[in-house]
């Protein structure tokens, strides 16, 4: 079964300093991989993905994430952060030789970035 | 980009009294939508999948009789919570996948948030 997995609860980081969130999966054959936002009380906003090509993945608000297939990771990053950034954020696989089409979601990495 | 419409955004209920909760895709058609939900400080699980015009696929341990979906059209999905529980207290978050679309993301509503009192 494909699964991510998010090893670190809450990430902590300074304005301006560069973030990473970090992100691991579980699939057998190439994954499809996403990363999503969360604000308090809200939806998920949809950030990047990968399918396939360029390894290094360019999303909104300036985030970019690198797929590492030897590593199975796909972390997420910023090079700058700014406290509007804080909110909790998703990594996502779905296995595209599964038949289906719902995501898996890890559990969550709350990102605090302070002034 | 695509528009998921999700209503009501807070509930409140008594227990015993069914709650229905309504998922729209408001610029494109959506074949398929998947309803989720999230505890506090915790992941989302995945509850059903939606197909518009059969039958809801729910995931282990989801009571279908109890979480009754109903897809009637290619733009909505409806989740109704019958005979509540103070345990089915949550937040309840639809997602929809464009049909046709090969890539993969899903577009996310706003979520609901139900409290059984």
């Amino acid at each position: 079964a494909q699964s991510v997995a998010q090893p670190e609860d809450q990430v902590n980081v300074a304005e301006g300093n560069p973030l990473t969130v970090k992100c691991t999966y579980s699939v057998s054959g190439n994954p499809y991989l996403f990363w999503y936002v969360q604000y308090p009380n809200r939806g998920l906003q949809f950030l990047l993905k990968y399918i396939t090509g360029d390894n290094l993945v360019k999303g909104s608000y300036g985030f970019e994430a690198e797929f590492n297939k030897s590593q199975t990771s796909f972390h997420l990053k910023k090079p700058s952060a700014l406290v509007s950034d804080s909110a909790l954020y998703f990594c996502a696989v779905r296995d595209p030789q599964g038949s289906g089409y719902a995501l898996n979601f890890g559990k969550g990495t709350s990102l605090l970035v302070t002034p | 980009g695509a528009v998921v419409s999700q209503h009501p955004s807070r509930v409140i209920c008594k227990s015993g009294t069914s709650v229905k909760i309504e998922c729209r895709s408001l610029d494109f058609q959506a074949t398929t939508m998947f309803w989720y939900r999230q505890f506090p400080k915790q992941s989302l699980m995945l509850m059903a999948t939606s197909n518009e015009g059969s039958k809801a696929t729910y995931e282990q341990g989801v009571e279908k009789d109890k979480f009754l979906i109903n897809h009637a059209s290619l733009t909505l999905s409806t989740l109704t919570v019958t005979s509540a529980h103070p345990e089915d207290s949550s937040f309840y978050i639809c997602s929809a996948r464009v049909a046709g679309g090969r890539t993969g993301e899903l577009f996310f509503g706003e979520g609901s948030r139900l409290t059984v009192l």
